[in-house]
This record gives structure tokens, sequence and C-alpha cells, in this order.
């Protein structure tokens, strides 16, 4: 089956310093990766869509320039949160694609990686 | 703009019953498609059931099912039998098809999920 593992599942950074989190898809072909953030209140914010070879589609109030994602194949992509502070606490999740007939744009997520913020 | 609703906050049940779980959407969108996840204690989320607008017939997967009402833009999800490892958080989603190129935004909209607790 779809699997799709996340790491690291923890981090504890200080106010400013960077995160980086990678996510793997094992056992398919990932067509695209859709990164979340789950808040403390179990809210859902999309931060960016990446597919590969294709321009990342960051949504409002995400830029590139403070969560810069790699995309390099399609088993693999990963996020960094540049200069994390409080408000960038939560649980960050990939749901990888995987390529349907019916394009149903069903998404198999991993187990997110939970950063904290000092 | 997509929104989801799940006005449940948190449902407790006895195991070995049957437990419906409420979620409405909103779009504009003639052709969507209606996802349940479960997100376990560990934080993993887990899909669970999909439906697609355009089908009738409500989906099935196991102990899952759906009730698809679409005239009310509702979507219930059923699960039946339930065992105390179904405690979670149970979130809706939807996406919906662009009717343009059939680009796929792949984006999912989320409700605020409903935790779920099976008791013994």
């Amino acid at each position: 089956g779809a699997l799709v593992y996340q790491y690291p599942r923890r981090t504890i950074c200080k106010s400013g310093t960077s995160m980086r989190m990678e996510c793997q898809a094992v056992g398919f072909q990932a067509t695209s990766v859709a990164w979340y953030r789950q808040s403390p209140q179990k809210t859902f914010e999309l931060i960016a869509l990446s597919t590969v070879n294709s321009a990342i589609k960051y949504e409002q109030n995400f830029t590139q320039e403070k969560f810069p994602i790699s995309h390099p194949n399609l088993s693999f992509s990963s996020m960094t949160v540049l200069n994390a502070y409080l408000e960038d606490r939560g649980l960050y999740l990939c749901g990888a694609r995987v390529r349907d007939r019916g394009n149903t744009g069903q998404l198999y997520f991993g187990e997110g990686s939970k950063l904290t913020v000092l | 703009a997509q929104k989801v609703t799940q006005t449940q906050t948190s449902i407790s049940v006895m195991e070995k019953t049957t437990v419906t779980m409420d979620c409405v959407y909103e779009t504009r969108d003639s052709s969507y498609f209606l996802f349940w996840y479960k997100q376990t204690a560990s934080g993993e989320i887990v899909f669970l059931i999909r439906q697609d607008s355009y089908k009738k017939e409500n989906a099935t997967e196991g102990h899952y099912s759906l009730n698809f009402q679409k005239p009310k833009s509702s979507i219930g999800l059923i699960i039946t039998a339930t065992q105390i490892e179904d405690s979670a958080v149970y979130f809706c989603a939807m996406r919906v098809s662009p009717l343009n190129t059939g680009a796929n935004t792949g984006k999912l909209t989320f409700g605020h999920g409903t935790i779920l607790r099976v008791h013994p």
C-alpha cells in the first residue's frame, strides 16, 4: 500500500533558528506533494503544493522565502521552516498524491513533523 | 471558496455500536471529491474512504460507509461495530475539480474534526 514517511517526527528549536523536514513516499510515485500545517487547535492550513518539474505553488500567507521546498523526484520532498518563531509551531504534514485515473487528488499522509519553538 | 463544516466536536460511544459523524460542505463546483481521514494519537493521518460527487451510490470500505446526500451537501461517515481502536479525531475533507483545463490543484479543504471516543 501507499506509505509516506516523514522525519524528524519532532523538533524543538530556538526562536529564530530553522528546521528542515523530509517526506518520503514508499511503494508509489507521488505525482505531487502538498505540505500542510496543523495548528495546535487542529485546523489545517495548506502551505504549498509541489509537483515535480513544475513551479511550487504557495498559498496566501506562505512564501518560498520562509518555507523553501525541494522536490527533486517522485518519491522525495523536503521543506524548511526558516527563522521559526512561536507562530510557526504545529504539526507539519506531507500529503503525497497518487496518480489515479479518476484524478481525485487523494492524498496519503505521513505522521507529520511536530515543531515546537522555544 | 470551499468550506467544510463538522458541527460535532466530540462523540462518545460504547464499543460494538454504530456511530455517525456529520459533515456538510460548500462549493460552487459541480464536480468534487469528498474524503474522510482519521488522525490517531501519534498524529498520523489515515485515509479512510472517498465519495466522488458524480456517483449516486454511497461508498463503503470495510466497516466504514458514507451517507452522501448531495442536495443537502452532506457527507456523513458511518462506522459500524465500533472498536476501541477507532478512537481518534475524524476529519472530513473536500477537493474540487477545476472546470477549465482539468488541472489538478490538489488542495484539500478540511473540517475542524470530530473526536470519537469508543468505550469498552
